[in-house]
């Protein structure tokens, strides 16, 4: 079955640094690819999703990357915010399995 | 729609007692997922059911969990009897279509606690 790896687990950026969660995966058949941002105590949300025939997609200060040759993905986040502080969550999904796969989640934390 | 609604929103039982958690979808959507979040495992899909059906059950732990869908409005995740290393927290969510196609909405959760 599919395998989602995501790094870094945690990450502390700067308020208005940069912050780039990467994910890698393994069926080459994947191709759907939602990234989830869980506040404290909260329910996943999608943030951007991207599918496997585009190379990027941004929203605002949001951009996802794909590369489907070297299958990974990447989340990049810019001019960070406090309130940018959560836990992201990639996913691949495979028509194989037909099912959603998560990566096991970046706590991020943005300090002021 | 006021999005996938779940309850309890808590629970704490005593290990070997029955739990039943229930999840109603958003209206519409064809696609109902059960999935459990622990520190250990992460994010872990145990079931989902496509238009009541249950279609992939391939993650439910063991024997002691069964969910059923009787109608499209309703679903149910049972633990029988419950185990201290059942305790995480259970989401149910939702999409009109699959894949690609469909966004998973999720519900707020519910925490279960097995002492």
């Amino acid at each position: 079955g599919e395998n989602v790896e995501q790094h870094p687990s945690t990450l502390s950026v700067q308020e208005g640094d940069s912050a780039v969660i990467k994910c890698t995966y393994s069926d080459s058949a994947s191709n759907y690819f939602p990234w989830y941002k869980q506040e404290l105590g909260k329910r996943p949300q999608l943030i951007i999703d991207i599918r496997s025939n585009v190379g990027e997609k941004k929203d605002q200060r949001i951009a996802v990357t794909l590369n489907k040759t070297a299958k990974h993905f990447s989340l990049h986040i810019t001019e960070t915010q406090p309130e940018d502080s959560a836990v992201y969550f990639c996913a691949a999904w495979t028509t194989a399995g037909n099912k959603l796969t998560f990566g096991g989640g970046t706590r991020v934390l943005v300090k002021p | 729609d006021a999005g996938v609604i779940q309850s309890p929103r808590h629970e704490v039982t005593e290990m070997g007692q029955e739990v039943t958690l229930r999840c109603k979808p958003i209206s519409g959507h064809d696609y109902l997922f059960w999935y459990r979040q622990t520190m250990m495992r992460g994010l872990e899909l145990l079931i989902y059911f496509n238009n009541n059906v249950p279609i992939d059950d391939s993650g439910m732990p063991e024997d002691r969990f069964s969910a059923k869908m009787p109608n499209a409005s309703f679903s149910t995740l049972k633990i029988q009897p419950s185990e201290p290393r059942d305790s995480a927290v259970y989401f149910c969510a939702s999409s009109l279509r699959t894949g690609g196609k469909g966004i998973q909405y999720f519900g707020a959760g519910t925490r279960l606690s097995v002492l």
